[in-house]
């Protein structure tokens, strides 16, 4: 147990709706990171944020958007959606915003979009 | 931009046999590099790093060297067990830029009794 938690585990939703993934760090990390993994894409870097504030940006389309609370919950909402959105979508936590290189995972919300 | 190379998998082998995974890297300046592990229905987990140079990473009977010469950082691991079944994946960390992984395709292992 990574000590990271992601909700839901599963969505199946279609294709033009909203959904919002929600994930809360290991008890007193302060980064959040959202990651995309797909089969034809890989697994790729999203978003990152710090103690609230955004600290870097990946390949995360204008449709997606992400913010970090106070409680350092993190939630990432996707818009819009179409097929190709369908993926595993992991959270990953760390103490700080250091160069460390180790990151501990959530199991990851996978959404369907039919 | 910064990439990671991993050779495809599926790898498929007999419990005991020896493992390599190989995998290289494009990057400017100087990474550090890693191998994290997802078991079926878990998340990542680090299984090693290595920060430099000749550097080399080894945890749970795995090992890799950080080969700046070849842009490489190939896993290895002597005798594999049925548990070792997982996909495995290299990253690469430029440094400054936080911790905002480059992930290679990942390499799916199968180990079979």
């Amino acid at each position: 147990d990574s000590g990271v938690t992601q909700t839901p585990k599963h969505l199946i939703t279609a294709t033009g709706q909203r959904v919002t993934l929600r994930c809360s760090p290991r008890s007193g990390d302060l980064s959040v990171y959202w990651y995309q993994q797909s089969l034809d894409q890989g697994l790729q870097f999203l978003i990152q944020y710090y103690n609230g504030e955004e600290r870097a940006k990946g390949n995360i389309l204008e449709r997606f958007s992400a913010q970090q609370f106070p409680d350092l919950h993190s939630e990432l909402n996707l818009s819009s959606l179409e097929l190709g959105d369908s993926a595993l979508y992991f959270c990953a936590s760390s103490l700080g915003q250091a160069n460390t290189g180790e990151l501990f995972f959530g199991e990851g919300s996978r959404l369907t979009v039919l | 931009g910064d990439s990671v190379t991993q050779m495809e998998g599926p790898v498929t082998l007999s419990e005991e046999a020896f493992l390599t995974i190989n995998c290289t890297y494009t990057a400017t300046g100087y990474p550090s590099l890693f191998w994290y592990v997802q078991y079926p229905g878990e998340g990542l987990q680090l299984l090693l790093k290595a920060t430099k140079a000749d550097d080399k990473g080894s945890n749970k009977g795995f090992e890799a060297t950080y080969r700046k010469e070849t842009t490489s950082f190939h896993l290895e691991k002597g005798s594999v067990q049925v548990s070792d079944s997982a996909v495995y994946f290299c990253a690469l960390d430029r440094r400054n830029a936080g911790n905002m992984l480059t992930f290679g395709g990942g390499t799916r292992l199968m180990v079979k009794p």
